[in-house]
């Protein structure tokens, strides 16, 4: 039962483009979300988070929105760049359930030159 | 120095061996984790320790071991390996559990490739 899901398992954008990745989720308790970025052979790295008491949430190229009505959040890039190639997961946690952080199965976004 | 470090990188093993996967960090943080990436790519949590204590242990086969000697380390022991158990595996680690404004950090994995 996956509550986090990315149903995109792939982008490619141009570079100096607008990238966009897309996370949907199911359970309404979830209240912090988190975005990870993942090279290949490496573990994912923390990029940027959002809580539910906010829409938006930007740092530098990255910005997070969230439409908790929709259960949906995006991560807008801009301007993408080649090195933004990677997989991107979307994860979530809920204050009732200690420990846990819920992951989507990723997008692997490729920025071409 | 590398904040969560797990090793081996590479494991390739026959069925029915049994194989360990050690992992440690230096952030001072009371929870560790072990993730499982499936074939679909799925990140899916087998287990959480905090301050040593098991605190989740998701729907695993009792082939999967967990033992954390101190707050700083979480190995994952897996007896008789099957093909199914073939994945990477990343242990990760945070400050205090799954909480708003907390992250995980991330060993690099272990790929396990079970023949």
């Amino acid at each position: 039962d996956q509550q986090v899901k990315q149903n995109s398992p792939s982008l490619s954008v141009q570079e100096g483009r607008i990238s966009i990745l897309n996370c949907d989720y199911t359970n309404s308790m979830f209240d912090y979300f988190l975005w990870y970025k993942k090279y290949p052979a490496e573990g994912p790295t923390f990029l940027i988070s959002i809580s539910s008491i906010k829409d938006k949430n930007e740092d530098g190229r990255f910005t997070v929105f969230l439409n908790k009505s929709a259960k949906h959040l995006s991560l807008h890039i801009v301007p993408s760049q080649p090195g933004d190639s990677a997989v991107y997961f979307c994860a979530a946690i809920s204050p009732y359930n200690f420990n846990k952080f819920y992951f989507g199965s990723g997008t692997k976004l490729n920025v071409k030159p | 120095d590398t904040a969560v470090s797990q090793t081996p990188k590479y494991l390739v093993t026959q069925m029915g061996n049994d194989k360990s996967i050690k992992c440690e960090q230096n952030l001072g943080h009371d929870t560790m984790y072990w993730y499982k990436q499936d074939s679909k790519k799925f990140l899916k949590i087998m287990f959480s320790y905090n301050n040593k204590e098991l605190i989740i242990n998701e729907t695993v086969p009792n082939r999967f071991s967990p033992k954390s000697p101190d707050k700083a380390h979480l190995n994952l022991h897996i007896n008789s390996l099957e093909l199914g158990d073939s994945a990477v595996y990343f242990c990760a680690s945070s400050r205090r559990g799954a909480a708003t404004n907390e992250k995980l950090f991330f060993g690099s994995g272990t790929q396990l490739s079970v023949l």
